[in-house]
């Protein structure tokens, strides 16, 4: 149980593009997704917090414009990154929890590899 | 906000020692510790997680024992395998998200 799948698994694309990555939580509810970069041999960093039906909650420093989030439904969270340049090049990576906020287990999807060139 | 460290960066261990990793947080109000492990390119994967009203958890030979007075928590495998090679995140809650540690890059040699 607890699965979430994460697409797409690797994208690369020209400099300018826009970029939309889709995570679903596959067999449960999710009200509360998170969304996290990583960068090679580097930490999780969270970039924002996606409530079901409201607006995200970004973290210092992240550009809203830039990381469009909108989380739909119960079960589907998107990413899109606009006008995407090589510094947003990084492992993108969701998590959903069943306990409604970080307080509890947090499952996540397997990562979208970003690729700007 | 919430600040994780987390020590050592890197540990090595010969197959069938014990690998300690040690992290410290400083909201007093996180309340929520959970040990993801990650192998390369993969997602993390929660491998055990403590509350702040236990002590100690224990799950094979994975352990997990935390300091609220301190502020510190720590990851313990006993009788390590080559396959627990891998980077370790611990994490804390700070009330509505998860701040993660530096990672600990572990290998175990056969």
């Amino acid at each position: 149980g607890a699965v979430v799948s994460q697409h797409p698994s690797w994208v690369i694309c020209k400099s300018g593009t826009s970029v939309k990555i889709e995570c679903r939580s596959l067999d449960f509810q999710a009200t509360t997704m998170f969304w996290y970069r990583q960068f090679p041999k580097q930490s999780l960093m969270l970039m924002a917090t996606s409530n079901e039906g409201s607006k995200a909650t970004y973290e210092q420093g992240v550009e809203k414009d830039k990381f469009l989030i909108n989380h739909a439904s119960l079960t589907l969270s998107t990413l899109t990154v606009t006008s995407a340049h090589p510094e947003d090049s990084s492992f993108y990576i969701c998590s959903a929890t069943t306990a409604g906020t970080a307080i509890g287990p947090q499952h996540f999807g397997d990562g979208t590899r970003l690729s700007i060139l | 906000g919430e600040n994780v460290e987390q020590h050592p960066s890197t540990l090595s261990v010969q197959e069938g020692d014990s690998a300690v990793i040690k992290c410290t947080y400083s909201d007093s109000a996180s309340n929520y510790f959970p040990w993801y492990k990650q192998e390369l390119g993969k997602r993390p994967q929660l491998i055990i997680d403590i509350r702040s009203n236990v002590g100690e958890k224990k799950d094979q030979r994975i352990a997990v024992t935390l300091n609220k007075t301190a502020k510190h928590f720590s990851l313990h495998i006993t009788e390590t395998q080559p396959e627990d090679s891998a980077v370790y995140f611990c994490a804390a809650s700070d009330t509505d998200k998860l701040i993660f540690g530096t990672g600990t890059r572990l290998q175990v040699f056969p």
